[in-house]
């Protein structure tokens, strides 16, 4: 039960570059979530989507584009990567009524 | 703006100690709630979620809410030094389609001393 991955889990990009960060996950959980976690601001959601073709903005989405076209996929892109975006991406899911939310192991992004 | 707010710490323990770790939050109308461990290096992982006012324990760790005083805590009985890490709290937002959201504390940094 590989439960929810993500890839790459770590990439080094130069500034200006498109990059899309991957999350998928085996349990069909209807709730994905994107957040970023830097040191003093704890987790920040980015994006979430409740549903395949059903996305919506989280507290810091500018920058960032999600699309979620099946149930188990949820891909992040950053569509010119600033330097300011150089953070620890998570990728999140929950199906059970009580909200519970997974996580998968995360992807070290840093953008030069 | 909807807030979980909690000691960032470090909290210091004796091994064999009870390390009791606070959260409290500003949304009023939020029914569930979680604490994650997160090791350096890794992702948070779910330890405790507790939905009623009181306790629930499970194995030794035991998780309070008490809804009137918007607060929730984390009571971790004999500490081990591989408690060591950094607990958040989660609080589910309570409006519109947003339910399945949650807010996550900063965190409070614990280190279990041998």
């Amino acid at each position: 039960d590989a439960g929810i991955t993500q890839s790459p889990r770590y990439k080094i990009t130069e500034t200006g570059r498109q990059v899309t960060l991957m999350c998928h996950q085996t349990w069909s959980h209807s709730y994905m979530f994107w957040y970023r976690q830097d040191l003093g601001h704890g987790l920040r959601l980015i994006y979430y989507s409740a549903a395949a073709d059903i996305t919506d903005k989280g507290e810091v989405p500018d920058g960032y584009v999600v699309s979620r076209s099946k149930t188990e996929n949820f891909p992040l892109t950053l569509e010119s990567a600033t330097r300011s975006q150089t953070s620890v991406y998570f990728c999140a899911s929950t199906g059970g009524l009580g909200y519970e939310q997974y996580f998968g192991p995360g992807t070290r992004l840093t953008v030069t | 703006q909807k807030e979980v707010e909690q000691n960032s710490g470090p909290l210091s323990v004796p091994e064999g100690a009870i390390a009791s770790l606070n959260c409290t939050y500003s949304d009023r109308g939020s029914q569930s709630f979680f604490w994650y461990r997160q090791y350096s290096g890794k992702s948070p992982e779910l330890i405790m979620s507790i939905y009623s006012n009181g306790d629930k324990e499970d194995g030794r760790f035991t998780a309070q809410l008490n809804k009137a005083s918007q607060y929730v805590s984390l009571l971790i009985r004999d500490s081990q030094p591989s408690d060591s890490a950094t607990y958040l709290c989660a609080v589910n937002r309570d409006y519109g389609g947003s339910q399945g959201n949650l807010i996550f504390g900063k965190g409070t940094k614990l280190s279990v001393k041998p």
